[in-house]
């Protein structure tokens, strides 16, 4: 199986901070990881997939890079809507996996 | 408007059963392949099954390989898992979701908002 490690585990930022979050693949993926935001009792939702294609209705203030096994999630800029837990999964092959999240706090 | 809704989380006891299901609807069921996936109380996400559009091919996660079993009725646009012999570290809140295109490398696009499995005596 492929595992997933996010870092930081949770991150406390300012309104207009940028924020950068970090997922490592123990083994490459190409490009085949998604990022996906989670806030409090909502079912998670669809950031960016293929590392840095950007879903339909996402803020441009979300970007994704990398490829192979180091990846980034990129806020620009922290807006309040935006504190929430992150996850990234790796899409190459079953079994599917997450990261254990980052959750961005308020400072 | 896609919607997913998840039904049939209890309270069980250790060693019982429990199906799932989730009843889709505002797009055509028959053509995407579906999961689950469960998220522990105070945890992170982890990919319990799949199924193919069909129903034809299944795939688990082998923590729940040979307990749960994952089917679909395509008449009836729903998705159900049937969960045996059931652990206290099955509790988890339980989605399911929508994959983009054929499977993966797609992402979930639409999750369900889960129902609740309690694993205790």
């Amino acid at each position: 199986d492929i595992q997933m490690t996010q870092s930081p585990s949770s991150v406390s930022a300012s309104v207009g901070d940028r924020v950068t979050i970090t997922c490592r693949a123990s083994q490459g993926i190409s490009s085949w990881l998604i990022w996906y935001q989670q806030k409090p009792g909502k079912a998670p939702k669809l950031l960016i997939y293929t590392a840095s294609s950007l879903q339909s209705g996402v803020p441009s203030r979300f970007s994704g890079s990398g490829s192979g096994t180091d990846f980034t999630l990129t806020i620009s800029s922290l807006q309040p809507e935006d504190f929430a837990t992150y996850y990234c999964q790796q899409a190459n092959s079953l079994p599917l996996t997450f990261g254990g999240g980052t959750k961005v706090e308020i400072k | 408007e896609v919607q997913l809704l998840e039904s049939g989380g209890d309270l069980v006891q250790p060693g019982g059963s429990l199906r799932l299901s989730c009843a889709a609807s505002g797009f055509t069921f028959n053509n995407y392949p579906m999961s689950w996936v469960r998220q522990a109380p105070g945890k992170g996400l982890e990919w319990v099954s799949a199924i193919s559009e069909s129903g034809s091919n299944t795939f688990y996660a082998d923590s729940v390989r040979g307990r749960f079993t994952v089917t679909r009725d395509n008449s009836k646009n729903t998705l159900y898992l049937q969960m045996n012999s059931l652990r206290a570290e099955d509790t988890a809140l339980y989605y399911c979701a929508k994959w983009v295109g054929s499977g993966i490398p797609n992402p979930f696009d639409y999750w369900g908002q889960g129902t609740l499995v309690t694993v205790s005596s």
